[in-house]
């Protein structure tokens, strides 16, 4: 079965800090790999995906995630982070299964400080 | 997402009631899932469906049931609620040729 390991849970930073967050699969085969975004009393929005091609994807806001595949790894970036990213952060996952059920990591929780 | 609509948005009830949660789309999309999201746990998956004939229990299906009356509306029931059920549920719906799932705002339930 696949799974989503998210290690960091809470992260704070002050502002125009680099981001990096942790995203690591289990499943052997090929993937599709998201993040979206939670902002606070929000619903889930898209962020970035990988499907194919260039392993550096590069998202809304200035985010970009990296696929290393020989590290089943999907860490999402920034360079340099503002307040307005204080949001929960989800790594997703889907394998093909033949049908488009993702699964979700824990989440990590990014706090901002201005 | 305008696009994609829940109701409730907000609801307090008791133990032992039964719920029905509702969610329509106007995106057009097939398929259409509900996640319960916890604290800690991330988002876990109920049901979801590829089309108004096709219903698939997810991971967390104990508990819940589905209809699917039609292809832009997707109800959840809790047909006896209980404490543990208390969450933050999302509706989601994607379109058959690709795996991004666009979400509704949330129902936030609480069982007392």
């Amino acid at each position: 079965a696949q799974s989503v390991s998210q290690h960091n849970h809470h992260v704070i930073l002050s502002e125009a800090a680099s981001l990096e967050l942790g995203c690591n699969y289990s499943y052997g085969g090929t993937v599709n790999l998201f993040w979206y975004v939670q902002y606070p009393g929000q619903h889930l929005q898209l962020l970035l995906k990988y499907f194919s091609g260039d392993p550096l994807v590069k998202g809304i806001k200035g985010f970009e995630a990296e696929f290393i595949k020989s590290k089943f790894s999907f860490n999402l970036r920034k360079p340099s982070v503002q307040w307005s990213d204080t949001a929960e952060y989800f790594c997703a996952v889907n394998g093909d299964t033949g049908f488009q059920k993702l699964v979700f990591g824990t989440g990590t929780r990014l706090l901002v400080s201005p | 997402d305008a696009d994609v609509t829940q109701t409730p948005r907000n609801r307090i009830t008791k133990t032992g009631k039964r719920i029905m949660l509702e969610c329509s789309q106007t995106k057009g999309h097939d398929r259409m899932y509900w996640y319960r999201q916890d604290p800690g746990l991330g988002l876990r998956l109920i049901y979801y469906s590829f089309d108004v004939k096709d219903i698939n229990k997810g991971e967390i299906s104990d508990g819940y049931s589905v209809s699917r009356q039609a292809q832009a509306k997707f109800s959840l029931s809790l047909e006896s609620a209980i404490p543990n059920q208390t969450a933050l549920y999302f509706c989601a719906t994607s379109e058959i040729h690709t795996d991004t799932q666009y979400f509704g705002p949330g129902t936030r339930l609480t069982v007392l």
